[in-house]
């Protein structure tokens, strides 16, 4: 079945410092993945894809790494601000198919 | 930018009862989800549309169902509501041939069932 899960619930880092929020999937057949971001009270927010043919796409501070070896799938944000606190979610889905699924959100907090 | 909109924003039913909550796609999106999320939880698939028709089935309960009309707005229906259905309601769309992983989200409906 699809599976998509986080390693970490919760993540502190400095203001300034980069991020690393990491992302298990299970379902081999995702052909695309995807991170969200959730600010308190707001709907998910779309910040970056990969398909998954791709092992790494680049967009604004932030970076997303697939190792479809270890069903692995990560995403960096470089030198993380205060408006980058929110909870993080992956999630994966198939091309034609009209269903994402998300996994377990990751609490990013900065501190200052 | 017009962006997906939701109402109401707040609800609050007794157990048993019915609500409906209504989503409004950005225009010319063709494609609406509609997704549940609990407390601390992640967003769970229901449902979607494209083009009027149910496109893909998540873990939507049969009291539930969900319509998309011909002005592609769509409502979610649910039926004998129960405690554990409180949750936030977040509808999303998009333009189906658009080859990306991006979903355009509203703010969502809170229910509270009481």
């Amino acid at each position: 079945g699809e599976s998509v899960g986080l390693h970490l619930p919760t993540l502190s880092v400095q203001e300034g410092d980069n991020s690393i929020i990491n992302c298990a999937y299970s379902n081999s057949a995702s052909d695309y993945f995807i991170w969200y971001k959730q600010e308190s009270g707001k709907g998910p927010q779309f910040i970056i894809d990969i398909r998954s043919n791709m092992d790494k796409r680049q967009g604004q501070r932030v970076t997303v790494l697939l190792n479809k070896t270890v069903k692995h799938l990560s995403l960096q944000i470089a030198a993380t601000q205060p408006g980058d606190s929110a909870v993080y979610f992956c999630g994966g889905g198939i091309q034609g198919a009209q269903k994402l699924v998300f996994g377990q959100g990751t609490r990013l907090t900065i501190n200052p | 930018a017009a962006g997906v909109i939701q109402s109401p924003r707040h609800l609050i039913k007794e157990k048993r009862e019915t609500a409906t909550l209504k989503c409004y796609p950005i225009p010319r999106h063709d494609t609406v989800y509609w997704y549940q999320q609990g407390p601390g939880q992640d967003p769970q698939f229901l449902i979607s549309f494209y083009e009027k028709m149910q496109s893909d089935k998540g873990s939507i309960p049969d009291r539930f169902s969900a319509q998309q009309f011909s002005d592609y707005h769509s409502e979610l229906n649910m039926s004998s509501l129960e405690l554990g259905d409180s949750a936030l309601y977040f509808c999303a769309s998009r333009v189906r041939q658009t080859y990306t992983g991006e979903l355009f989200f509203g703010e969502g409906s809170r229910l509270t069932v009481l």
